[in-house]
């Protein structure tokens, strides 16, 4: 078990919709990092923040959108879905922004129907 | 732009046997290295990473792997397979001036036999 928690564990959505993905950091951790898992794309960095500001972006589609909140929670709020955005989404965490590994959790598994 | 490449997608191994994991990079400076191994089901875990020094790093569950600058690679070894062994494993690169973003191979997937 790494630390950091993601809620849901599955998301069964329609086209169209807007779902929002929950990251809880390690304890201590103040980065925040998404990843996107795909079969065709593979696993994509999409956005990082550090201690509630916006660090590095990836390649996040303007659909998508993510907050970190001041008790270091982070969401991933993903709209308009199209069924392409059906995917394996992870949150990682790190100590510092330039820290060194990442420490991952379970992932959320998004259907869109 | 910096990139990972695993040039097999499976790897298939006896249990006892010496196992490699190929991962080769392409980035500008010096590299941070790492690699994950993913179980069914589960989120991405961290076994060993390269920073600088030593070539070759050691890490989680009896791997190991080694750094050769030369030829751009960072392969994951394992002097004898467990059966436990057979996940998907992932190597991913951190430019040293490119924050903490990291930018992963393709997976390899590992099945090791009894």
């Amino acid at each position: 078990d790494s630390g950091v928690t993601q809620t849901p564990k599955h998301l069964i959505t329609a086209t169209g919709q807007r779902v929002t993905l929950r990251c809880s950091p390690r304890s201590g951790d103040l980065s925040v990092y998404w990843y996107q898992q795909s079969l065709d794309q593979g696993l994509q960095f999409l956005i990082q923040y550090y201690n509630g500001e916006e660090r590095a972006k990836g390649n996040i589609l303007e659909r998508f959108s993510a907050q970190q909140f001041p008790d270091l929670h982070s969401e991933l709020n993903l709209s308009s879905l199209e069924l392409g955005d059906s995917a394996l989404y992870f949150c990682a965490s790190s100590v510092v922004p330039y820290g060194n590994e990442q420490y991952f959790g379970p992932g959320t598994r998004l259907t869109v129907t | 732009a910096q990139s990972v490449a695993q040039p097999e997608d499976q790897v298939n191994v006896a249990e006892g046997n010496p196992l490699t994991v190929k991962c080769t990079y392409s980035v500008s400076g010096n590299p941070y290295l790492f690699w994950y191994v993913q179980y069914p089901n589960r989120g991405l875990q961290f076994l060993l990473k390269y920073i600088t020094g030593d070539n070759l790093v050691k890490g989680s569950y009896g791997f190991e792997a080694e750094f050769n600058k030369s030829q751009t690679s960072f392969h994951l070894k394992k002097p004898s397979a467990l059966v436990s062994d057979s996940a998907l494993y992932f190597c991913a690169v951190r430019p040293l001036n490119a924050g903490n973003m990291l930018t992963f191979g393709g997976g390899t997937r590992l099945m090791v036999k009894p």
